[in-house]
């Protein structure tokens, strides 16, 4: 597609739930990313996917967080057992990778509310 | 792990002023990016610096690249009220993108 798309937009789930966020990136993109924004504060790393090689998941807050990312393309965040410090904006976007310069394209998010 | 660290995080500013966000990172690298992000909006992508003296400008906005200092800075020119974002300043560290914790700027009349 033309740009990075998330689902959904908002996520509104009870306590102890599971979700999943879906992030579709440009095609051709390597690399994907997702980040995570908590209300007025800056961009927590989470995990990035590099083409066919194993994910940098260090900024994975617990293990009930994880994610996948199928054929190189289509990346599922999924969050267990939801808490409610879990409720942020969460941000995934896309580059193409490599040496030279990698501007990451963002997509409009999924805000998850945990009640 | 890399750790970038932005200041000021709060910046109120009268139009027509200038002023610098700076940018402070841990490790190597050459590639540093600068994003804007508006209320309620993804961010969006503003400058690329890709080596050691690069210096870029938009308009009233000019950011500039540091390696040996691990620094960036923006400074802003001029400022006028559609200047008011949050800035982020990222760095690549093999792809492995960090990004500060943003600049809330707002220009006031």
């Amino acid at each position: 597609g033309a740009g990075v798309s998330q689902s959904p937009s908002n996520k509104v789930t009870e306590k102890g739930k599971d979700v999943e966020l879906r992030c579709d990136p440009i095609s051709g993109h390597t690399a994907l990313y997702w980040y995570r924004q908590s209300l007025g504060q800056g961009l927590e790393f989470l995990i990035y996917f590099q083409g066919n090689s194993a994910p940098d998941k260090s900024g994975l807050p617990s293990d009930r967080f994880s994610a996948e990312r199928t054929g190189g393309s289509v990346s599922t965040l999924t969050i267990q057992r939801t808490q409610q410090e879990d409720s942020a904006v969460y941000l995934c976007a896309s580059c193409r990778g490599g040496s030279g310069a990698n501007v990451l394209t963002f997509g409009a998010g999924s805000r998850l509310t945990v009640l | 792990e890399l750790k970038v660290e932005q200041n000021p995080l709060f910046l109120s500013m009268q139009e027509g002023k200038n002023y610098t966000i700076y940018c402070n990172y841990s490790t190597t690298s050459d590639r540093l990016y600068w994003y804007r992000q508006d209320p309620g909006k993804s961010l969006e992508s503003l400058f690329v610096l890709l080596s050691n003296g690069a210096v870029k400008q938009e308009g009233r906005l000019m950011a500039s690249l540091d390696t040996k200092a691990r620094l960036s800075t923006l400074h802003i020119t001029a400022a006028v009220h559609d200047l008011s974002a949050t800035y982020f300043c990222a760095v690549d560290n093999n792809n492995d993108m960090r990004f500060g914790a943003g600049t809330r700027l707002t220009v006031k009349p």
